[in-house]
């Protein structure tokens, strides 16, 4: 069973346009929340993260919001370029005296139609 | 600075074939992780290390062992291949354990067929 879920599975989105991908975690002890990006071929690359105590974060085109209550947060990408056409994983780090494991969640691929 | 690198790209075994996929960083991070990528699955970690000597299992162990005799290297053991253990292989490094590893380099990965 994921403990985080990720939607939606795909996207398609025009240039120009917003992409949302939505994720929704289980495990209240997850410290941090980071968001990669994977194009064909390659592994996948930090993109941008978020603490939880933070609501939202922006990077350039990129925004991260985050609801600690509902236990939800997701990726925006604003004027979505072809060039953005990648797979992307939301993840969560759990911090402990065992160890550090990134939980990820199951990817959303997105494609930006020109 | 080469960052993460993987050995062999592409790889096919025969069930219950045994063999090893190389990981190496020249990055000094004191992280390593093994995770494998299935579709619609995300990336499941399989073991990490946070320094040399020191291993721990992650989500889908089994079948798998690991050892860290350098900073440097992490080898990822399959014992004795099955069809299951199809999939994508990644190695990633992070400089830090702790609340940095949210930060992780990956390699390019290992693409595993098992028939």
């Amino acid at each position: 069973q994921q403990q985080v879920k990720q939607s939606p599975q795909s996207l398609i989105v025009q240039k120009g346009g917003i992409s949302i991908i939505n994720c929704a975690y289980e495990n209240t002890a997850f410290d941090y929340f980071p968001w990669y990006q994977q194009f064909p071929g390659k592994g996948p690359a930090l993109l941008i993260a978020i603490r939880p105590d933070v609501s939202e974060k922006k990077e350039g085109r990129f925004t991260i919001s985050f609801n600690k209550s509902a236990k939800q947060f997701s990726l925006h990408i604003m004027d979505s370029q072809p060039g953005d056409s990648a797979t992307y994983f939301c993840a969560a780090l759990t911090d402990n005296n065992a160890g550090n494991m990134l939980t990820f969640g199951g990817g959303t691929r997105l494609m930006v139609k020109p | 600075n080469a960052g993460v690198t993987q050995t062999p790209k592409f790889q096919v075994l025969k069930t219950g074939q045994s063999m090893t996929l190389q990981c190496a960083q020249d990055m000094n991070h004191e992280y390593m992780s093994w995770y494998r990528q299935d579709p619609g699955m995300g990336l499941r970690l399989i073991h990490y290390s946070v320094g040399a000597g020191i291993t721990d299992q992650g989500e889908v162990p089994n079948g798998y062992n690991v050892s860290r005799s350098t900073t440097e290297d992490f080898p990822l053991r399959l014992l004795s291949a099955a069809p299951s253990q199809t999939s994508v292989y990644f190695c990633a490094s992070s400089y830090l354990p702790g609340l940095a590893a949210y930060e992780q380099y990956f390699g390019p990965g290992t693409r595993l067929t098992v028939t």
